[in-house]
């Protein structure tokens, strides 16, 4: 069936570092996508989102970029923090109001 | 300040009882989710909402049910607690189309 899912399950930077984190979408027809931020313990907190008219959104030290011809979604984050030790997770909309997950990615900030 | 919340927290429950989780939101969206989560699966939604008197089953519905009798609340019921149902639940609402969804901090259940 349709799935989003992840490349790599853990990634390991150094602080200062820049952060890539990759996402698989297999729904072409997908128009909205996310990316949350998860802390142990805590309930995932939204980091960015971008619609299907887009290509590229920028945040405060993220970026999203989509690429609708491979079907890939990407999340940049700029000089990595320990803070943002966290599990990433992307996430699309088909349809109606909800959202389908990836499986997630560990970061992993080493000082 | 507008919030989500879950209680309880953690809960443990024995196999075959009915077992309800709360979650309540104060952002008056018209639309609310339950997801479980778990090693290996990511979120998985179980049910939605998109305004009182709807529901709808989602990924892994079976086993449980939901009500909606105002925006604001959107209890999970789990039928008769089985071991598979031990996990991590997650409530969220959202706003509207294409908006982001919020999230609860969480209810981890238990069933021995």
């Amino acid at each position: 069936g349709e799935s989003v899912g992840l490349h790599l399950p853990t990634l390991s930077v150094q602080e200062g570092d820049n952060s890539i984190i990759n996402c698989a979408y297999s729904n072409s027809a997908s128009d909205y996508f996310i990316w949350y931020k998860q802390e142990s313990g805590k309930g995932p907190q939204f980091i960015i989102d971008i619609r299907s008219n887009m290509d590229k959104r920028q945040g405060q030290r993220v970026t999203v970029l989509l690429n609708k011809t491979v079907k890939h979604l990407s999340l940049q984050i700029a000089a990595t923090q320990p803070g943002d030790s966290a599990v990433y997770f992307c996430a699309e909309k088909l349809g109606g109001n909800k959202l389908t997950f990836g499986t997630g990615t560990q970061l992993k900030v080493e000082l | 300040d507008a919030e989500i919340t879950q209680s309880p927290r953690h809960k443990i429950t024995e196999t075959g009882r009915q077992v309800t989780l709360a979650c309540h939101q104060t952002w008056n969206h018209n639309n609310m989710f339950w997801y479980r989560q778990d090693l290996g699966h990511g979120l998985r939604l179980i049910h939605y909402s998109y305004g009182v008197q709807d529901t709808n089953k989602g990924e892994v519905s079976d086993g449980y049910s939901v009500s909606r009798s105002n925006t604001e609340d959107l209890p999970l019921t789990l039928e008769s607690a089985a071991s598979s149902q031990t996990s991590v639940y997650f409530c969220a609402s959202s706003e509207a189309t294409n908006t982001e969804a919020f999230f609860g901090q969480g209810t981890r259940l238990t069933v021995v």
